[in-house]
């Protein structure tokens, strides 16, 4: 079965520098969120889109943003990198309605030197 | 908003020995409840869920779970544990309300399992 697809699955970037997460949801999937592991951490979610609407937010920094696009995948851009933001970035998708599961990809691990 | 706590934070079982993690969670409202794993490396992947209905969850790989709603808990248990469950677990819920609701993750319970 198809799964959620995220890229690139690992990036390294130098303090200040802006980097580009992708997800692509599963097929027919009309719902993202994003969420942030740090290392030896539970995920903390950053934000979700339903239907290419922005639906909840939290704890995402100013610096960094996202939007959903027309065919449901969403990328998540993070400028002014520090050294705090090192961490996995994991999309998960889910078919929306209250009993919705949602799915995980495989994550990005970004390393900020 | 809600809460969930994981009070074991490092497990170390014999295989075959049985497992069980806790998880309570703090809500004022109905909730969806899940365990996750996340095998050493790799992403997380959905163990069991409860959404409603029979308490007594039973999930891939041998696992289950049982919403006991009077102790806002959700533990996890396995009769026998094998090497190949040695992971990190997490309990999570979100409201059963309304669409795109958010995880809220405990801690994580990292399980190792020896031979």
């Amino acid at each position: 079965a198809a799964g959620v697809i995220q890229s690139p699955r690992h990036l390294i970037k130098e303090k200040r520098e802006t980097a580009t997460l992708k997800c692509y949801p599963i097929p027919r999937h009309d719902t993202v969120y994003w969420y942030q592991q740090g290392p030896g951490q539970d995920p903390q979610f950053l934000i979700s889109f339903y239907e290419k609407m922005q639906s909840d937010k939290g704890s995402i920094p100013d610096r960094f943003s996202a939007q959903q696009f027309s065919d449901y995948h969403s990328e998540l851009n993070m400028s002014s990198l520090e050294l705090g933001d090192s961490a996995l970035y994991f999309c998960a998708s889910s078919s929306g309605g209250r009993r919705h599961e949602q799915y995980f990809g495989p994550g990005t691990r970004l390393t900020v030197t | 908003a809600q809460s969930v706590s994981q009070h074991n934070h490092h497990v170390i079982l014999s295989e075959a020995a049985s497992l069980e993690l806790g998880c309570n969670y703090s809500y004022g409202g109905t909730v969806n409840l899940f365990w996750y794993v996340q095998y050493p490396g790799q992403h997380l992947q959905l163990l069991l869920k409860y959404f409603s209905g029979d308490p007594l969850v039973k999930g891939i790989k041998g696992f289950e779970a049982e919403f006991i709603k009077s102790k806002f808990s959700f533990n996890l248990r396995k009769p026998s544990v094998q090497w190949s469950d040695t992971a990190e677990y997490f309990c999570a819920v979100n409201p059963h309300t309304g669409t795109a609701s958010k995880l809220t993750f405990g801690t994580g319970t990292r399980l190792q399992v020896t031979l």
